[in-house]
Order: C-alpha cells, then structure tokens, then sequence
C-alpha cells in the first residue's frame, strides 16, 4: 500500500516569515494529494490540494508543488500570521478502480511565533 | 449547515464494554469513513464505506465493526473495547468515491475514547 512521509515533524517560524513542509509518497499510481490543517481541538480541514497533471497551485498564501518523478509535494506558507498555527498533514490517494483509501503523513506542528 | 456530526464527544470506558460511536452526515455523501488519530502515528483508516451496505477494511480494522444501512449514517463499534484503542476519532464523508475521485473529504470534530 501506500506510504507517506512527512518532514518536519515539527516547525517553529517568526510572524512574516515562510514556511515549508515536505512529504515523500511511495504509490506511483498516486495522483490526488490533498494538504489538511487541523487546529487544537477540531477535525482536519482541507486547505489545498493538487492533482497529478498538475505541478503548482497556489491560493492566496498557500502553495502546493508537485513532483511526480520523485514523487515528493511540498505546502508554502507565506507571511505566516500567528492563525497559522497548527497540524498539517499530507495524504496522498491513487486513482482508479478501488482506490478508496486516503494514505495520510504523520503531521507537522506549525507555530508561528509573534 | 454542512457538517459531519459524531458522538459521543468524549467517552471513558471499561474494558470490554461494547461501546458505538455515531457519526451522521447531512450533505448526501455516498463516501464515509473512520481514522483514528495517535500522538505520533498521523491518521489512520479504520474503515470506509463507498455506498449503503458497502464497506470495506482500511489500514487498521482488527476490533472495530462498522455498518451502513442509511447513507447518512456510518456508526463505527467497538464490540470489546481494549486500552490500545484508547485514542482520538474521526469521521469523515466526501461525495462519490472519496479520495479516489479527488474530491474533498470532511471530517467531524472527533470523539476522544479512553478505555481504561
């Protein structure tokens, strides 16, 4: 099956600065690659994601890249605000016929430090 | 309002004492699913269903049950609850096939279970 690996596991960044939080996965069949923020005390909540044919996406802040050769994708987070803060998790899901299970990575705790 | 609803919110228990979480969403997803979440370990699938009376197993189903009788309704069971099942749950619903389809998955607020 699928295997994620996230990196770091925890991340400490000043108020302004950029954050980057990068995840490995194993399945080459693998082609939907959603980014989850979970704050203390409530369930993940989707903030981007990206498909395989797809390299970048960016929404106001938030970025995602892909790289399907080396099978790695990556969440940017510029000019952190302290409402940043939280878990991040990567997962990654393969396509087609009975693919229905979503693989996630082990999380990042954020902390933006005012 | 969209939402995934579970319950109980928090729970202790004893061993043993068969225990169901509810999880009941109102956005007509035909996808559900369970993970449970420890320190450490990220995310894992419990379970998942794809449509009423069709589930099947996800990474870690040894000593939980699940049933869909009603779309709306994913109920996760702990038929002999152990200390190793201590930890944080969650539900989560998404239209048609779920992360197959790349469509976004919701989850509910989670239930802390603590079986003592």
């Amino acid at each position: 099956g699928e295997n994620v690996e996230q990196h770091p596991s925890t991340l400490s960044v000043q108020e302004g600065d950029s954050a980057v939080i990068k995840c490995t996965y194993s399945d080459s069949a693998s082609n939907y690659f959603p980014w989850y923020k979970q704050e203390l005390g409530k369930g993940p909540q989707l903030i981007i994601d990206i498909r395989s044919n797809v390299g970048e996406k960016k929404d106001q802040r938030i970025a995602v890249t892909l790289n399907k050769t080396a099978k790695h994708f990556s969440l940017h987070i510029t000019e952190t605000q302290p409402e940043d803060s939280a878990v991040y998790f990567c997962a990654a899901s393969p396509s087609g016929a009975g693919s229905y299970q979503l693989t996630f990575g082990k999380g990042t705790k954020l902390s933006v430090i005012p | 309002e969209a939402q995934v609803t579970q319950n109980p919110r928090y729970l202790i228990t004893v061993t043993g004492k068969k225990l169901t979480v509810t999880c009941s969403q109102n956005m007509n997803h035909e996808y559900m699913s369970w993970y449970r979440q420890d320190p450490g370990l990220g995310l894992r699938q419990i379970y998942y269903s794809m449509n009423v009376e069709v589930t099947d197993k996800g990474d870690v189903p040894e000593g939980y049950k699940v049933s869909r009788k009603e779309k709306r309704n994913f109920p996760l069971i702990l038929e002999s609850p152990s200390p190793n099942q201590t930890s944080l749950y969650f539900c989560a619903s998404s239209l048609g096939t779920g992360p197959a389809s790349g469509n976004t998955i919701y989850f509910g607020e989670g239930s802390w279970l603590t079986v003592v």
